[in-house]
């Protein structure tokens, strides 16, 4: 059982404002990742990081920015909120083989 | 440009019987997962499948990889009505999986009708 964790889980949230989507993993992977997935569709690459202090851009392009200063630890930031940034955010974590998943948030703009 | 194509996107059966997902993919990779996701839920790993000709079973589900033909299979055996999901393929878009960076397929639907 992987242990990767995202808060908050829901979030409905104005436009404009700035929010932190919280991924935390504590298996000590040196790489994570952030997807965007609308509902019943495929999932985007948006973001990745090898370690600390690294981090890039995914596939899709995206306005929201990351950071890793610690291993456990790959947040999400959006400094300002659009009706467009409405998706299911999914944090990932690289084993050996494997990519495990964390629960996703599923955010709402208005 | 990569691409990870699955068909069919929707499939409804019967419970009890058979059925195969297929799930091509346009990079040379050796290394391709399938994942389950519930709705509203996350996706849950059931295969792994790194080299080629690799087949792994897991109860009613069974997974092969050919790497020539870049062709995987989900295969379906006496299907129940837990096995209602989405399935996704994935594949790690450098061979030998050094970025594990990995490419999605769209989705197979599966409704599974009593």
């Amino acid at each position: 059982e992987a242990d990767i964790y995202q808060t908050p889980r829901y979030l409905v949230i104005g436009t404009g404002k700035k929010i932190t989507l919280e991924c935390s993993q504590t298996m000590g992977h040196d790489k994570m990742y952030w997807y965007q997935q609308d509902p019943g569709m495929e999932l985007h690459l948006i973001h990745y990081s090898y370690g600390v202090n690294s981090t890039e851009k995914g596939d899709l392009s995206s306005e929201s920015t990351v950071s890793r200063i610690r291993t456990e630890h790959f947040p999400l930031t959006l400094e300002s909120a659009r009706p467009s940034h409405t998706s299911q955010y999914l944090c990932a974590s690289m084993g050996i083989y494997e990519q495990y998943f964390g629960p996703g948030t599923r955010l709402t703009v208005t | 440009e990569l691409k990870v194509e699955q068909n069919p996107l929707f499939l409804s059966m019967q419970e009890g019987k058979n059925y195969t997902i297929y799930c091509n993919y346009s990079t040379t990779s050796d290394r391709l997962y399938w994942y389950r996701q519930d709705p509203g839920k996350s996706l849950e790993s059931l295969f792994v499948l790194l080299s080629n000709g690799a087949v792994k079973q897991e109860g009613r589900l069974m997974a092969s990889l050919d790497t020539k033909a870049r062709l995987s299979t989900l295969h379906i055996t006496a299907a129940v009505h837990d096995l209602s999901a989405t399935y996704f393929c994935a594949v790690d878009r450098t061979y030998g999986g050094a970025t594990n960076k990995l490419i999605f397929g769209t989705g197979t639907l599966l409704a599974v009708q009593p």
